[in-house]
């Protein structure tokens, strides 16, 4: 067990909808990563959050934003779904900034879009 | 940005044999180098890594060397069990994208 969990670990949705998934990080961690991972294009950096702010962008569609809240806990928000989006996000944690600390994986959310 | 090349893609060996994957990059600014174990149904597991300023470190039956000059680094699994069975991802972190960047991923699978 890594210490960073996520919720939902499954979620079935329809194309158009909007959902939220939810990440707390390891007790101390201040730094919140979010990736995709899908069979055709192996795990994807999205997007990073360090105390609460936006630090680094990978390739996150603009239908997608995401947030840390002062709690250090974070959120990604997925709108407009189209099938393509059906993957494994993972969240993953930090102390510090990535290249520094280590990063630790939560267990993951399986989205299905149909 | 980091390109980073996995090989092989899958991996079988008999157990108590080594296995070894390799992983390449492309920036030469790349620092960090962690190796991810993925079992199915859960989330990537760290299990190694290496900074750039080291070239070799182990951790009981697991090492990794790293080559920094040949842009090169290697996740080197010793006396192999069923246990070790699993989807092993290298990454590489370039402090200018602040970021990881992974390999495509190599599925063990350790025989009896």
């Amino acid at each position: 067990d890594s210490g960073v969990t996520q919720t939902p670990k499954h979620l079935i949705t329809a194309t158009g909808q909007r959902v939220t998934l939810r990440c707390s990080p390891r007790s101390g961690d201040l730094s919140v990563y979010w990736y995709q991972q899908s069979l055709d294009q192996g795990l994807q950096f999205l997007i990073q959050y360090y105390n609460g702010e936006e630090r680094a962008k990978g390739n996150i569609l603009e239908r997608f934003s995401a947030q840390q809240f002062p709690d250090l806990h974070s959120e990604l928000n997925l709108s407009s779904l189209e099938l393509g989006d059906s993957a494994l996000y993972f969240c993953a944690s930090s102390v510090g900034l990535a290249g520094v600390y280590e990063q630790y994986f939560g267990p993951g959310t399986r989205l299905t879009v149909t | 940005g980091e390109n980073v090349e996995q090989h092989p893609s899958t991996l079988s060996v008999q157990e108590g044999d080594s296995a070894v994957i390799k992983c390449t990059y492309s920036d030469s600014a790349s620092n960090y180098f962690p190796w991810y174990k993925q079992e199915l149904g859960k989330g990537p597991q760290l299990i190694i890594d290496i900074r750039s300023n080291v070239g070799e470190k182990k951790d009981q039956r697991i090492a990794v060397t790293l080559n920094k000059t040949a842009k090169h680094f290697s996740l080197h699994i010793t006396e192999t069990q069923p246990e070790d069975s699993a989807v092993y991802f290298c990454a590489v972190f370039t402090g200018g994208g602040n970021k990881l960047t992974f390999g495509t991923g190599t599925q063990l699978k350790v025989e009896l």
